[in-house]
């Protein structure tokens, strides 16, 4: 696999909801990023993972939102009791490229909470 | 924090004429700054990078220039096809590896009029 998965791409909730993301990143990298993305805007870092181990938090990334990379392979982020301002494309990334030089996004999955 | 600022917002320009992108980042820390472009709902994705050790890098069409006394990088798109039409966004990192969170511009909306 050469590309970094995410499931689902699309997801609407009712506020107060909880919902889980999962990214499968490229397996031959160690480091797994999640970003989010609201219309207009550029992707803003919320976490990353070195393995199994969470290494740095956004301050976006409230008491609401956990994320896991158990066994250092897939990751899952969650948001518990979503709020109308969660809505937003949530990104995942690897390194990638021969020297692991460049982020590769995944399709990221699309939140709508209504 | 690093900061990144991008203009213009918008930009049209005539089918085979040039499009260029400015930014400009805060920290003098950072070393290595990638432009991805994204098509509508679709993943971003890495047209080309620099790194702080060089002032100018060319690929076909796009070429990209960094000023790390000023903190500004640009992006050079010549001959303008209509499938550049998309989103591009720069972005700024401490890595000369790429694979340390990324702090991303607000965007351009990149139309080529045919």
């Amino acid at each position: 696999d050469t590309g970094v998965s995410q499931d689902p791409r699309h997801k609407i909730t009712k506020r107060g909801q909880n919902v889980t993301f999962r990214c499968d990143p490229i397996s031959e990298h160690n480091r797994l990023y999640w970003y989010r993305q609201t219309l207009g805007q550029g992707p803003e870092f919320l976490t990353y993972f070195q393995n199994e181990a969470q290494l740095e938090k956004s301050r976006l990334l409230s008491d609401r939102f956990s994320a896991e990379r158990p066994k250092g392979s897939f990751s899952t982020l969650e948001i518990q009791r979503t709020e109308q301002g969660d809505s937003a494309m949530y990104l995942c990334a690897s390194p990638a490229g021969a020297f692991g030089t460049e982020a590769f996004f995944g399709q990221g999955t699309r939140l709508t909470v209504v | 924090g690093e900061n990144v600022e991008q203009h213009p917002s918008t930009l049209s320009v005539q089918e085979g004429d040039s499009a260029v992108i400015k930014c400009t980042y805060s920290d003098s820390a950072s070393n290595y700054f990638p432009w991805y472009k994204q098509e509508l709902g679709k993943r971003p994705q890495l047209i080309i990078d620099i790194r702080s050790n060089v002032g100018e890098k060319k690929d076909q069409r796009i070429a990209v220039t960094l000023n790390k006394t000023a903190k500004h990088f640009s992006l050079h798109i010549t001959e303008t096809q209509p499938e550049d039409s998309a989103v591009y966004f720069c972005a700024a990192s401490r890595s000369n590896f790429g694979n340390e969170k990324l702090t991303f511009g607000t965007g351009t909306r990149l139309t080529i009029i045919p």
